[in-house]
């Protein structure tokens, strides 16, 4: 059973950069077939893709924060990161990782970052 | 980009009645990138369908999904008191995946 966590600040002060890290177990990524994502969720709103990695690399971005996200990734750690720069208010969500074939089959359980000074 | 658009925005119903949901796509969309998940409060999204009409595993078989190109249902034929929560259909296209803005189903 593939699970993920996600980790890092809770609190990131505006024009800051966001950055969380996603560790999975229970499958490899550099086994390949499947693209590793972040998904956002602002409060009481809907789901919002940022974006997906593959474990060569290789990288997928929403356009509407393109010039402000890095994915990376870290086989030998098995995880995945995000990084999300200049962030305002308006970054405050819940910030999901997840596996994604054609559809995310496997979430994580989400952490909360707020954007506050 | 393609836009999903769900309705209704939320949906009233008791339970064991029979729930029908709508999302729309303002393209044409592979019916096998097409999926339903659902969230409850405090939750990550669970998938239910993938592949417009396919049960993911462990998902009961009261749930169903149907339609192709640029309309699409997700079904509950008898809700139980655990399927009042928020559902949302999701496409995966040209290597980019956008959401609807999502169906809350509620206990009426």
């Amino acid at each position: 059973q593939v699970q993920l966590q996600e980790s890092g600040p809770g609190l990131v002060k505006p024009s800051q950069t966001l950055s969380l890290t996603c560790t999975v177990s229970g499958g490899s990524i550099s086994s390949g077939g499947y693209y590793w994502s972040w998904i956002r969720q602002h409060p009481g709103k809907g789901l919002e893709w940022i974006g997906y990695i593959y474990y060569s690399g290789s990288t997928y971005y929403n356009p509407s924060l393109k010039s402000r996200v890095t994915i990376s990734v870290d086989t030998s750690k098995n995880q995945f990161s995000l990084k999300l720069s200049s962030v305002t208010a308006a970054d405050t969500a819940v910030y999901y990782c997840a596996r994604v074939g054609a559809t995310f089959d496997y979430w994580g359980q989400g952490t909360l970052v707020t954007v506050s000074s | 980009e393609i836009v999903l658009t769900q309705s209704p925005g939320t949906l009233s119903l008791s339970p064991g009645e029979r729930a029908t949901l709508s999302c729309r796509a303002s393209q044409s969309v592979s019916s096998s990138y097409l999926a339903w998940y659902q969230q409850k409060p405090g939750q990550a999204p669970r998938l239910l369908i993938y592949g417009a009409s396919s049960r993911a595993t462990g998902i009961p078989d009261r749930f169903s999904g149907s339609g192709s190109g640029t309309d699409f249902t997700l079904t509950i034929s008898r809700l139980e008191p655990e399927d009042f929560a928020v559902y949302y259909c999701q496409q995966y296209g040209s290597s980019r995946a956008t959401f609807g803005g999502g169906t809350k189903v509620e206990i009426k």
